[in-house]
């Protein structure tokens, strides 16, 4: 089962409303992870969760707060965002973050949640 | 800083035909994976083949297979007896030891009735 999955699949909020994503994988990865995604645009990496802990975050604004609950949960916070953050949000996950330094393994990606701020 | 090119935005092909996507990479490190995604219209993302880059041997996953050409960092994809089902974005990844990944901007490919 290599299946991430991803709720809701579409969201319209206006920009003083506060909603979260959703994201879960029950496949023992302990990486996870949060892209957004523009039309015809590849993914761009938001943060990565390591065994549960942020490992990365790249440089996103603090109206995305992310949130890692157990290691197969992912959530991502959204509060006072703007038109511009209309995008797909992606999350996958990984085996692990190569403890021992060495390039691991795939990503797997979940469907996405379709957002448009109003 | 890793870079991922692919220099061709769209591409097309007749059904059964075969065709090569284009990808270049730019890194100073030994260990990594490539990968090749497929993103069709209703917009999942789905691995089509990934490479070690301590293998010389080259990844083939039933019709699709890669050219890891690893002095050259190039890591195109060939896509035998093309099928509609083919249509779709395809972006190349490279995945460091830290576990980033860069993805290239992406070839467009439509497959032709």
């Amino acid at each position: 089962d290599t299946e991430v999955t991803q709720t809701p699949k579409h969201l319209v909020m206006g920009m003083t409303n506060k909603k979260s994503l959703k994201c879960e994988q029950h496949m023992g990865h302990r990486a996870m992870y949060w892209y957004k995604q523009k039309a015809k645009k590849p993914p761009e990496l938001m943060f990565v969760y390591s065994y549960e802990k942020l490992s990365i975050n790249e440089s996103v604004p603090s109206r995305f707060s992310p949130e890692c609950p157990n290691s197969s949960l992912l959530n991502l916070h959204l509060h006072a965002l703007q038109p511009e953050d209309s995008a797909l949000y992606l999350c996958a996950s990984s085996q692990d973050e190569g403890l021992a330094g060495e390039a691991t393994d795939t990503q797997y990606f979940g469907p996405g949640t379709r957002l448009t701020v109003l | 800083a890793q870079t991922v090119t692919q220099s061709q935005p769209e591409m097309s092909v007749q059904e059964a035909e075969t065709v090569t996507l284009s990808c270049t990479y730019d890194t100073s490190e030994s260990n990594y994976y490539l990968f090749w995604y497929k993103q069709p219209p209703s917009r999942q993302m789905i691995l089509v083949i990934r490479q070690e880059a301590y293998k010389q041997q080259n990844a083939t996953e039933n019709r699709f297979s890669v050219n890891f050409q690893k002095a050259a960092k190039s890591f195109s994809l060939k896509i035998s007896d093309s099928q509609l089902g083919d249509t779709a974005m395809y972006f190349c990844a490279f995945m460091n030891t830290g576990n980033q990944f860069y993805f290239g901007t992406g070839t467009s490919l439509t497959v032709i009735p």
